[in-house]
């Protein structure tokens, strides 16, 4: 696609739910990142995939939360028994590859709001 | 880790007027990237600016500006004739430059008002 779509936009769920978050990156960009935005904050690094691997999930804050990437593309990122401090917005990026000529190109998120 | 700071929360600008927003950062590295990303109520990220830091000569977009100064490890962006459009949340953010590097660390960012 031209852009990276992310869904849903928002998302409200009850503590304790699962939930599924998705994102949809620019068709060939091989790298895709997740970010999370909690209020007032910058951008957390999460995880960083390259093809359908993740070689770096470093910053997933707990085994609450997982991600995959199938076919080189879409990318779900899914939190288990979510917890108030989930609440945030989680921002997908993609980029053609790693090096600093290869920018990223963001979505608008998700706002997930747990209650 | 390196650490990026802005200290400006929240800035207002008059509508055709300058104004600079602060960043540092704490690194240990000598060669990195750093940037300026804004956020629009859409909340997508845009890019604005990029500086290679082995680079001495600052970067220029049209109407925004970097003051890099490696030594003291600060990078503030100028938007000259700020337009009601600029504002916007702003994000100061570092990358290193080895080899396969992707994380991006920011800052908390700096909310721009443009009063008409």
């Amino acid at each position: 696609g031209a852009g990276v779509s992310q869904s849903p936009s928002n998302k409200v769920t009850e503590k304790g739910k699962d939930v599924e978050l998705r994102c949809d990156p620019i068709s060939g960009h091989t790298a895709l990142y997740w970010y999370r935005q909690s209020l007032g904050q910058g951008l957390e690094f999460l995880i960083y995939f390259q093809g359908n691997s993740a070689p770096d999930k470093s910053g997933l804050p707990s085994d609450r939360f997982s991600a995959e990437r199938t076919g080189g593309s879409v990318s779900t990122l899914t939190i288990q028994r979510t917890q108030q401090e989930d609440s945030a917005v989680y921002l997908c990026a993609s980029s053609l590859a790693t090096g600093f000529n290869y920018g990223y190109t963001f979505g608008s998120g998700t706002r997930l709001t747990v209650v | 880790a390196q650490t990026v700071t802005q200290s400006q929360p929240e800035m207002s600008v008059q509508e055709a007027e300058t104004v600079t927003l602060s960043c540092t950062y704490d690194t240990s590295e000598s060669d990195y990237y750093l940037f300026w990303y804004k956020q629009p109520p859409s909340r997508q990220m845009i890019l604005v600016i990029r500086q290679e830091a082995y680079k001495q000569q600052n970067a220029t977009e049209n109407r925004f500006s970097v003051n890099f100064q490696k030594a003291a490890k600060s990078f503030s962006l100028k938007i000259s004739d700020s337009q009601l459009g600029d504002a916007a949340m702003y994000f100061c953010a570092y990358r290193n430059s080895g080899a396969g590097s992707y994380q991006l660390t920011f800052g908390k960012g700096t909310k721009l008002s443009v009063i008409p």
